[in-house]
């Protein structure tokens, strides 16, 4: 099945400082997906990319979809304590499995 | 806040019983999936439902069935419980099979 890695697995920095994750799959993607999830939540939606080369951008958080759409990633300028929490990358199979990566937890001091 | 609602909130069984998760969607959401995230980990596909049909399935055994209903309402159910079971599910729902996912609160399952 379709698999995706996600790095870093953790990301500890301090407020105001930039942060990036990075989703890698070895087959071309159809789309990929971001979702946040807070500690003791559930996801949340962010964004979805289809296009390859894609980059959208909302507020401080830029999401990229690489050329051979075989990776992405999300960056955040300036974090601040309200980025807390796992961020994930998923991805649709051809039976509409959504196969979610490991996720980054990001932390932020003060 | 999404729409998505599910039921109960938090359950403890024991290994062995039966369990009913409820789920309902998003209005105007015909599809909807479960999930079962450990904890450390992101959510695992367990299926899919469409129109009252199941869509699509992942790697977990035959004890996991579901229904959805007219209302576009589901249920997860699991058989024969074992405390490897013990997770968030969590029910999503979405306008059509290859959208966004909007995910309710998610039920704490904990299985001793």
């Amino acid at each position: 099945g379709q698999q995706v890695m996600q790095i870093p697995q953790y990301q500890h920095v301090q407020e105001g400082e930039d942060f990036t994750t990075y989703c890698n799959s070895s087959t071309t993607l159809s789309n990929i997906q971001w979702y946040k999830q807070r500690p003791g939540g559930h996801p949340v939606f962010l964004i979805q990319l289809v296009k390859s080369g894609e980059v959208k951008k909302q507020k401080r958080l830029t999401f990229q979809f690489g050329e051979a759409k075989k990776n992405s990633s999300l960056h955040i300028t300036a974090t601040q304590t309200t980025d807390v929490g796992t961020y994930f990358c998923a991805v649709q199979g051809s039976n509409y499995k959504l196969t979610f990566g490991k996720g980054t937890l990001l932390t932020v001091n003060p | 806040e999404t729409g998505v609602t599910q039921s109960p909130t938090h359950l403890i069984k024991t290994r062995g019983q039966q369990v009913t998760l409820r789920c309902s969607s998003q209005s105007g959401h015909n599809t909807v999936s479960w999930y079962q995230q450990a904890l450390g980990q992101g959510p695992q596909f367990i299926f899919q439902y469409y129109r009252e049909e199941e869509n699509g399935r992942g790697n977990f055994p035959p004890r996991f069935s579901g229904l959805q209903f007219p209302n576009y309402s589901s249920e997860l159910n699991v058989n024969a419980l074992e405390l490897d079971d013990s997770a968030l599910y969590l029910c999503a729902s979405s306008l059509a099979v290859n959208r966004e996912a909007f995910f309710g609160q998610g039920t704490r399952l904990t299985v001793v």
